[in-house]
């Protein structure tokens, strides 16, 4: 157990749709990142927030969107689904988010029908 | 772009064989680290290595980092079916805070 908790667990839904994942990072972890994983892709990094900031982002859609919360726990909410976006999403959480090592969390299957 | 190539994709073996996983990249990386992800988890942390050169040992598993910084090998001795799952390094490169996984090597050991 990394520590760093995610929900749900499993997400379906339809096109067009929105859904908001959620992840709480390991106890005094300030940095919180989101990536995603599809079958044919690797996992590719989305944004990383610190301390309610955000810091750096990656191959992240203008159709998705992350916040991180005074409490430190993140959000990443998926608009306008597509049937493409069906994927696993991690969140990770590290101390201070400058290229230390990251835990992850148990991912969110998210399947877009 | 930054860019972690590794080799192989995919790898089969059978119990008791040795393999190395190649992570190679043109950018400097200021640590490198490498991951084990099994089916339908997150990626767990298996080593982080800093120092051009070094070499650190982890059980069956032999871990080194390039002296130029820009790749690492993964060395399993004796592999058995629990080694079994994807392999990722990962890293940013010096300046960014950008971290990159790598391109992973799914391997099976078979008993």
């Amino acid at each position: 157990d990394s520590g760093v908790t995610q929900t749900p667990k499993h997400l379906i839904t339809a096109t067009g749709q929105r859904v908001t994942l959620r992840c709480s990072p390991r106890s005094g972890d300030l940095s919180v990142y989101w990536y995603q994983q599809s079958l044919d892709q690797g996992l590719q990094f989305l944004i990383q927030y610190y301390n309610g900031e955000e810091r750096a982002k990656g191959n992240i859609l203008e159709r998705f969107s992350a916040q991180q919360f005074p409490d430190l726990h993140s959000e990443l909410n998926l608009s306008s689904l597509e049937l493409g976006d069906s994927a696993l999403y991690f969140c990770a959480s590290s101390a201070q988010g400058n290229q230390e090592t990251q835990y992850f969390g148990p991912g969110t299957r998210l399947l877009v029908l | 772009t930054q860019l972690l190539e590794q080799s192989p994709q995919f790898l089969s073996i059978q119990e008791g064989e040795n393999l190395t996983v190649y992570c190679n990249s043109s950018s400097v990386f200021s640590s490198l680290q490498w991951y084990r992800q099994e089916p339908g988890e997150g990626p767990v942390l298996l080593v982080t290595v800093v120092t051009g050169g070094e070499v650190k040992k982890l059980k069956r598993l032999t871990f080194q980092f390039g002296d130029a910084r820009k790749d690492s090998s993964l060395h399993i001795t004796a592999a058995q079916p629990g080694d079994t799952g994807l392999y990722l390094c990962a890293g940013a490169s010096s300046g960014t805070y950008k971290y990159i996984f790598g391109t992973g090597t799914r391997l099976k050991v078979l008993a």
